[in-house]
């Protein structure tokens, strides 16, 4: 498809399990962000890759989030021993790098349920 | 450090009613960007509007409309004329780097028919 794709929509785990979101980004583009979402809040920024620089990590709430980026394209977000207020839904967006503050385009989101 | 405030939780009106989102955003470089994203209740994220700090000209697209003025640092948006599609919660956002984004807390605006 032509936007940025996010797996799974929904996930659903029990607390101290590892889990791993996908987000696909739009061909092309070379920076991607994921955020987070928790009801009715606004959106955390947790980390942002741009083309094959060190990403920025300063958004990242603890050791036990990691994300990588392979190819410069797909990008996995790691949560390790989850727990109960890493509930949220986890956005990915992406967009053109470089300077001129380009408009992000986002996925669906992953829906994270932690039991 | 930057920042955007949207001190409107929450905002309901009538369909066809004029309605204002207020954004007020803090940032001391000289260049940034200035955005607004509307989420509807299916969730995604769209992007509406890019400002970059140079161009104060307030922009008008159908029954949107943003006012941008450096003075104040504010950056509101404009529904005229409401419609119950437009239900959603609306995010300002800046970016200063050209990359780095800072949303707000979101407004959540309610249209009733």
């Amino acid at each position: 498809g032509a936007g940025v794709s996010q797996s799974p929509s929904n996930k659903v785990t029990e607390k101290g399990k590892d889990v791993e979101l996908r987000c696909d980004p739009i061909s092309g583009h070379t920076a991607l962000y994921w955020y987070r979402q928790s009801l009715g809040q606004g959106l955390e920024f947790l980390i942002y890759f741009q083309g094959n620089s060190a990403p920025d990590k300063s958004g990242l709430p603890s050791d036990r989030f990691s994300a990588e980026r392979t190819g410069g394209s797909v990008s996995t977000l790691t949560i390790q021993r989850t727990q109960q207020e890493d509930s949220a839904v986890y956005l990915c967006a992406s967009s053109f790098g470089g300077p001129g503050g380009q408009p992000q385009h986002f996925g669906d989101g992953t829906r994270l349920s932690i039991l | 450090a930057q920042k955007v405030t949207q001190a409107q939780t929450e905002i309901s009106v009538v369909e066809k009613e004029d309605v204002t989102l207020d954004c007020v955003y803090e940032t001391r470089d000289t260049t940034y960007y200035l955005f607004w994203y509307k989420q509807p209740p299916s969730g995604e994220l769209v992007f509406l509007i890019r400002r970059n700090s140079f161009d104060e000209q307030n922009e008008i697209s159908g029954r949107y409309s943003w006012n941008f003025q450096k003075s104040t640092s504010s950056f509101n948006f404009t529904i005229t004329a409401s419609q119950v599609v437009d239900s959603a919660v609306y995010f300002c956002a800046l970016s200063v780097t050209g990359n780095q984004f800072y949303f707000g807390t979101g407004t959540s605006l309610t249209v009733i028919p």
